[in-house]
């Protein structure tokens, strides 16, 4: 079975400082991987996917994350972040045929 | 319109009320899907639905009730709720599901709807 893990429900980060959010994910193969963010009251918005092929991928809002297979992990980072970047991140794998499983969520707080 | 809508956007219901929520996605999309979205627990897949045929019932109970005419709109017939089930209820889109397209996997969300039962 195919499972997501983000390790952190909260993080705190001060404006203009570097961003990294943590996922890690269990599946047999090599999984497409994706991360959404969530602003209250609102659906999710993909930020970027990984397919294949180089395994630092870039997204919007100047985000991007690394897909390291040894660690099954694919973690999101931003060098410095906004205080619009306030939101929930969801982490998620989608494997078997099309099935997407989704991470708990990582709430991130902006502090001016 | 673009992308996925979802109307209304906040519903309040008594528990002996019939309700519907439609969603409708204007990508060409051949999937679509429900989520329930509760408070301090994790996205839970409700129903699929692909080229009009679902294909996913997540142990849904039967007072939830899905219907898909066609590829583009999905609708959640909603009868004699519960209290617990108070929840942002997301729809979603993407290319299809089996991924066939190598980049269909993605889905695009509509707002939600805010569901209150009272």
């Amino acid at each position: 079975a195919q499972s997501v893990t983000q390790p952190d429900i909260h993080i705190t980060v001060s404006e203009g400082a570097s961003l990294e959010l943590r996922c890690n994910y269990s599946y047999g193969a090599t999984p497409y991987l994706f991360w959404y963010v969530q602003s209250p009251g609102q659906g999710l918005q993909l930020l970027l996917k990984y397919f294949s092929g180089d395994t630092l991928v870039q997204g919007i809002k100047g985000f991007e994350a690394e897909f390291k297979r040894s660690q099954s992990s694919f973690n999101l980072r931003k060098p410095s972040v906004h205080w619009s970047d306030a939101a929930e991140y969801f982490c998620a794998v989608v494997g078997n045929a099309g099935k997407s499983t989704f991470g708990d969520g990582t709430t991130l707080t902006v502090k001016p | 319109e673009t992308g996925v809508t979802q109307t209304p956007r906040h519903l309040v219901m008594g528990m002996t009320n019939k309700k519907s929520l439609k969603c409708e996605q204007h990508l060409g999309h051949n999937a679509m899907y429900w989520y329930k979205q509760s408070a301090k627990k994790p996205l839970e897949l409700m129903f699929v639905y692909n080229f009009k045929e679902q294909t996913e019932n997540n142990s849904v109970p039967s007072r939830f009730s899905p219907e898909c005419p066609n590829s583009s709109h999905l609708f959640l017939h909603l009868h004699t709720l519960q209290p617990e089930d108070s929840a942002l209820y997301l729809c979603a889109s993407s290319q299809d599901f089996s991924g066939t397209g190598g980049g269909s996997y993605e889905q695009y969300f509509g707002p939600g709807t805010r569901l209150t039962v009272t």
